[in-house]
């Protein structure tokens, strides 16, 4: 189907451990961005992607990487899970960066860290 | 501080009330402006984009000021379907999106 997918939809993973959320669309949307939403926070950039092989950092990068080889892809890594890390993530993507347009969301990876 | 600040609520409003939402932004360099819904433990969705000339969407309308730097969402004639989180956003730079944390909205019969 068309679209943007997440997986997997939810994880329970040990501190210490990596981990790697995946984010695929398939629209051929030059933007990628990946959320983090936790109470009180709402949602925090982590890290956006203009085009392949082209990644900046948002808000909250520590502790996280990503890598954007193909453009429909988008994973992010975990390299050392820690609790605070446990959150619920989402994955956008965007035709392009300008103007007024819009950016869908994937459905979300509920992530803990125990 | 925050680059996009709203007030957290929750409203409480009853069936056919009108509210308002307000949002500001401390980035002055920020283009575009938006409104996303986000329904419990789901995904944001667009509710509407942000026009300088203000903008209406049916019950929806949306108001920018940028020497201000301040954006607002009224709704009118509120729906128990329109209880949900109103998230406002920016586009900076002309890539990256900063959401604010988002204002709940809790209507009720």
């Amino acid at each position: 189907d068309a679209g943007i997918t997440q997986s997997p939809r939810y994880k329970i993973t040990e501190t210490g451990r990596q981990v790697t959320l995946m984010c695929h669309q398939t629209w051929s949307h030059s933007y990628m961005f990946w959320y983090r939403q936790d109470l009180g926070h709402g949602l925090r950039l982590i890290y956006y992607s203009a085009a392949a092989d082209i990644t900046d950092k948002g808000e909250v990068p520590d502790g996280y990487v990503v890598s954007r080889s193909k453009t429909e892809n988008f994973p992010l890594t975990l390299e050392s899970a820690t609790r605070s890390q446990t959150s619920v993530y989402f994955c956008a993507s965007s035709p392009t960066g300008s103007g007024n347009t819009e950016a869908f969301f994937g459905q979300g990876t509920r992530l803990t860290v125990v | 501080r925050k680059e996009v600040e709203q007030d957290p609520g929750p409203f409480n409003v009853p069936e056919g009330a009108t509210v308002a939402f307000n949002c500001t932004y401390s980035n002055s360099a920020s283009q575009s402006f938006f409104w996303y819904r986000q329904d419990c433990r789901k995904e944001p969705k667009l509710l509407m984009s942000v026009y300088s000339s203000g903008n209406e969407d049916g019950r929806f309308t949306a108001q920018l000021n940028r020497a201000s730097q301040y954006i607002s969402l009224l709704i009118r004639d509120s729906k128990l379907s329109d209880s949900a989180t109103y998230l406002c956003v920016v586009r900076q730079n002309h890539d990256k999106l900063i959401f604010g944390t988002g204002t709940r909205l809790q209507v009720f019969p």
